[in-house]
């Protein structure tokens, strides 16, 4: 079965520090890809996506994510963390040419030390 | 530009009821998604309306039903609640529903709790 694994369910980190959320997905057909976010009491936002234009994506607020194909990976990043990036991400992905068919994944709440 | 709007925001049900939860998307949005995020399941898709017809659907029990309306605007209803219906449902829109042409935008959800 198709599924996206995100490693990590709670992941701390200094403010200032490199953040580093992994996400992997289950099956070796590029598929389209998706980093989300949700604040407290509030939907999701989409922070990019990756639809095979470039290997390397640029978000909002500074995140960026990189598809690996042959790790069947795409881990998000972003170099110096913001107390405001505290809040819980998802991991998404869909085969399919509908953006609502997506799998998520279990989601990792981030924590910003001061 | 408004974004999704989603009524009510929180709601209390007891076992047994239904209950119909609303969403209006962004103007000129036709894609409509219905999504369960509970702490044990995650994320789940429930379905996607498009057009005023049902385009996609997860894996979910019939007592889960939705519509959309010619204005785009959209419905759920989850007819004789179960305990574990007591979820956050999140509505998106988008404009054709593409995945990778178009962005999903979610609303706020509607936190439903049954007793």
């Amino acid at each position: 079965a198709q599924s996206v694994t995100q490693l990590g369910s709670h992941v701390s980190v200094s403010e200032g520090a490199l953040v580093l959320l992994r996400c992997n997905y289950s099956s070796s057909v590029p598929p389209y890809l998706f980093w989300y976010v949700q604040y407290p009491n509030q939907g999701l936002q989409l922070l990019l996506k990756y639809t095979s234009a470039a290997t390397l994506v640029k978000g909002i607020n500074g995140f960026e994510a990189e598809f690996k194909k042959s790790e069947t990976s795409f881990h998000l990043t972003k170099p110096s963390a913001h107390m405001s990036d505290a809040a819980e991400y998802f991991c998404a992905v869909t085969w399919y040419s509908s953006a609502s068919k997506i799998i998520f994944g279990s989601g990792t709440r981030l924590s910003i030390r001061p | 530009k408004a974004g999704v709007t989603q009524t009510p925001r929180y709601l209390i049900k007891t076992r047994g009821q239904q209950v119909t939860l609303s969403c209006s998307p962004i103007s000129g949005h036709r894609s409509v998604s219905w999504y369960q995020q509970t702490p044990g399941q995650g994320l789940q898709f429930l379905f996607e309306y498009f057009s005023e017809t049902q385009r996609n659907k997860g894996n979910f029990p019939g007592r889960f039903s939705g519509r959309q309306f010619s204005n785009s605007r959209s419905e759920m209803n989850v007819s004789t609640l179960e305990l574990g219906d007591s979820a956050l449902y999140l509505c998106a829109s988008s404009l054709e529903g593409g995945a990778g042409t178009d962005t999903q935008y979610f609303g706020p959800g509607t936190r439903l709790t049954v007793l």
